[in-house]
């Protein structure tokens, strides 16, 4: 099973701030089986970024995938009140089974 | 626009089964991958299996080969999951989700979840 591990634990940051969320790999899973979701206090998880660099319809475009490989990232430009969450990457290359990485808790200060 | 609505939290004893239920509408039922992730709560993400209707056949991980059975009904577009033998670690939201195409694609629609409580 392919393991993802994110960092940092918890980011907490200003708004307006940019934030930068890595996740990474224990396995290539090639430059497009990835995907990063939102997940808002009481909610359930949203699609923000599919293939690795594609933004879901809806998405504001400060929100950004990149990566290729084992190391992939999500950059939010400028942060938001709202983007208060907890972000979690997904890789779904070796799907099924596909598999999560552990969280990235984002505060705003 | 795709939606996913799933029914109510359950409250169960150990040892018993749970069976959830996602109504799909708003796009084609047969195509694509329905999953099953489920949260425990204050932890992450886990998949824990998923169908493509039109094949029939359904995945699931390891862990919950044997104890969960994911099915769906084309002529009401509705995906199912059961999970027998429930535990105290059972208890979870469990959440439907549609890919974006068969399974190897991303999860671009979830359900509202539902809450599931083992106790005894």
């Amino acid at each position: 099973e392919i393991v993802l591990t994110q960092s940092p634990g918890t980011l907490s940051l200003s708004p307006g701030e940019r934030a930068t969320l890595s996740c990474r790999a224990s396995q290539s899973v090639s430059s497009v089986y990835l995907a990063w979701y939102q997940q808002r206090p009481g909610q359930a998880p949203r699609l923000l970024i599919y293939d690795a660099s594609s933004r879901a319809t809806g998405i504001p475009d400060r929100f950004s995938g990149s990566g290729a490989g084992t190391d992939f990232s999500l950059t939010i430009s400028s942060l938001q009140a709202e983007d208060v969450a907890v972000y979690y990457c997904q890789q779904y290359y070796s799907s099924p089974p596909c598999s999560f990485g552990q969280g990235t808790r984002l505060e705003i200060k | 626009q795709v939606r996913l609505v799933q029914s109510g939290a359950e409250v169960k004893k150990p040892g018993s089964s749970v069976k959830v239920s996602c109504k799909a509408s708003g796009g084609t039922f047969s195509n694509y991958a329905f999953s099953w992730v489920r949260q425990a709560h204050g932890q992450g993400l886990e998949w824990m299996g998923g169908i493509v209707p039109i094949f029939g056949s359904a995945k699931y991980a390891h862990r919950f080969q044997g104890r969960v059975t994911i099915t769906a009904d084309e002529s009401t577009d509705t995906a199912y999951m059961e999970v027998s033998s429930l535990t105290s670690e059972d208890t979870a939201i469990y959440y439907c989700v549609r890919q974006r195409g068969t399974f190897g694609t991303s999860f671009d629609y979830w359900g509202q979840g539902t809450q599931v409580t083992v106790s005894s």
